[in-house]
């Protein structure tokens, strides 16, 4: 079991569409992120979460709406997206934000496919 | 300016031989850099991590830093086919971390 997982692993969806994608960390970690990555593009961080409170949301559109219950849980809930939103959305956590040597470790991504 | 830079490639290297990696970046209050290796269509996982300037070594990796120089390099010792992947630099200061975007690394058997 890897210790970030992510469902779905795919998803397909139309613009006028709701949906959600989960992330689960089984690493006891406190901080969980969002980043979007597009072909030929870096990683976009889009949402840092630490101990459950948002600390960080780079210029996302409102379309794209994160939740964290807790710790271990986050969700991405997608609405009204657009064909350029699709992406590979990968979800990532660390140990906690202030500690230099932090690493992140990310789980296997959700394929989004906006038509 | 991009915070992380890095050549997309593709650098290709014969099996055995060694890959050199080399990833820039612009913010001088960095404190912690990490190499990731991609493969397509799967997520990045965490080669190798360095803090302080100088070589450290795992293995077949060596992850090379020079803070004064801002630069960041990866090298991989006896490269295999399976080592062909992309090879993300990130870099971070506190909560913001940065990724480039990336050397796609071929190794031609």
């Amino acid at each position: 079991e890897t210790g970030v997982t992510q469902t779905p692993r795919h998803l397909v969806m139309g613009m006028t569409n709701k949906k959600s994608l989960k992330c689960e960390q089984h690493l006891g970690h406190n901080a969980m992120y969002w980043y979007k990555q597009s072909a030929k593009k870096p990683l976009e961080l889009m949402f840092v979460y630490s101990l459950e409170e948002r600390v960080e949301n780079n210029s996302v559109p409102s379309r794209f709406s994160p939740e964290c219950p807790n710790s271990s849980h986050l969700f991405l809930h997608l609405h009204t997206l657009q064909p350029e939103d699709s992406a590979l959305y990968l979800c990532a956590s660390s140990q906690d934000l202030s500690s230099p040597g932090n690493t992140i470790y990310f789980g296997e991504g959700s394929w989004l496919t906006v038509v | 300016q991009k915070e992380v830079e890095q050549n997309s490639g593709p650098l290709s290297v014969p099996e055995g031989a060694i890959a050199s990696l080399n990833c820039t970046y612009s913010d001088r209050g960095s404190q912690s850099f990490f190499w990731y290796r991609q493969y397509s269509g799967k997520s990045p996982e965490l080669i190798m991590s360095i803090y302080s300037n100088g070589d450290k070594e795992d293995g077949r990796f060596t992850a090379q830093l020079n803070k004064a120089s801002q630069y960041v390099s990866l090298l991989i010792r006896d490269s295999q086919p399976s080592d062909s992947a992309t090879y993300l630099c990130a870099v971070r200061n506190f909560n913001k971390f940065y990724f480039g975007s990336g050397t796609k690394l071929n190794v031609k058997p």
